[in-house]
């Protein structure tokens, strides 16, 4: 098990254009956190899954942010129009149910630069 | 409003000498706290969580109702506890608060 995996590790990118990242949880992990994260600031929260099902959102993420895990398992988040404002690590993390205290396991982020 | 507060963006300590990281909430609910910690060049990963009493790398933190604090402490500092630390607060529908973060160095 490598724990979390995210990809790309780096993507740059014109304002206006289109990303998606992608996060492979650890295996049997049924929750599946997406966060963002800029210079000097701790990880925002953006979306949580418990299995396919998107259950929160934040209510600071834009219309432009989308997130799926059709089958449970992988995740991806779409960025549209991408403006300068974006520019920020997106994290991912994934924990087991059993409990609300269970930890969540942090992949090493998709660092996303606009240009 | 749910909110995790960490006052301090830098701490530096002596080898050997007691440190504390502060963290305050804002939670209406129950609390649920969780301190995590960034090495240099690796992931984010849990640190502990105040709901198993734990100590983990001689790190303890107490959970205090009254003054809404979640202080991560350590009696003898150590230079591989330099870090960044982050101390999150779980809200509720399972989102998660994370603090902006004290970076910890400790001097040789």
């Amino acid at each position: 098990d490598t724990g979390v995996s995210q990809d790309p590790r780096h993507k740059i990118t014109k304002r206006g254009q289109n990303v998606t990242f992608r996060c492979d949880p650890i295996s049997e992990h049924n929750r599946l956190y997406w966060y963002r994260q800029t210079l000097g600031q701790g990880p925002e929260f953006l979306t949580y899954f418990q299995n396919e099902a998107q259950l929160e959102k934040s209510r600071l993420l834009s219309d432009r942010f989308s997130a799926e895990r059709p089958k449970g398992s992988f995740s991806t988040l779409e960025i549209q129009r991408t403006e300068q404002g974006d520019s920020a690590m997106y994290l991912c993390a994934s924990s087991p149910l059993g409990g609300s205290n269970q930890p969540q396991h942090f992949g090493d982020g998709t660092r996303l630069s606009i240009l | 409003a749910q909110r995790v507060t960490q006052p301090e963006k830098l701490l530096s300590v002596f080898k050997g000498a007691p440190v504390e990281l502060k963290c305050n909430y804002s939670y209406s609910g129950s609390p649920e706290l969780f301190w995590y910690v960034q090495y240099s060049r690796q992931r984010l990963q849990l640190l502990l969580r105040h709901i198993s009493r734990e100590s983990i790398k001689g790190f303890t933190a107490d959970l205090n109702k009254g003054e809404t604090s979640f202080h991560l402490k350590k009696p003898f500092a150590q230079e591989e506890d330099s870090a960044m630390y982050y101390c999150a607060l779980r809200g509720t529908g399972n989102q998660f608060y994370f603090g902006t973060g004290t970076s910890l160095t400790v001097i040789p």
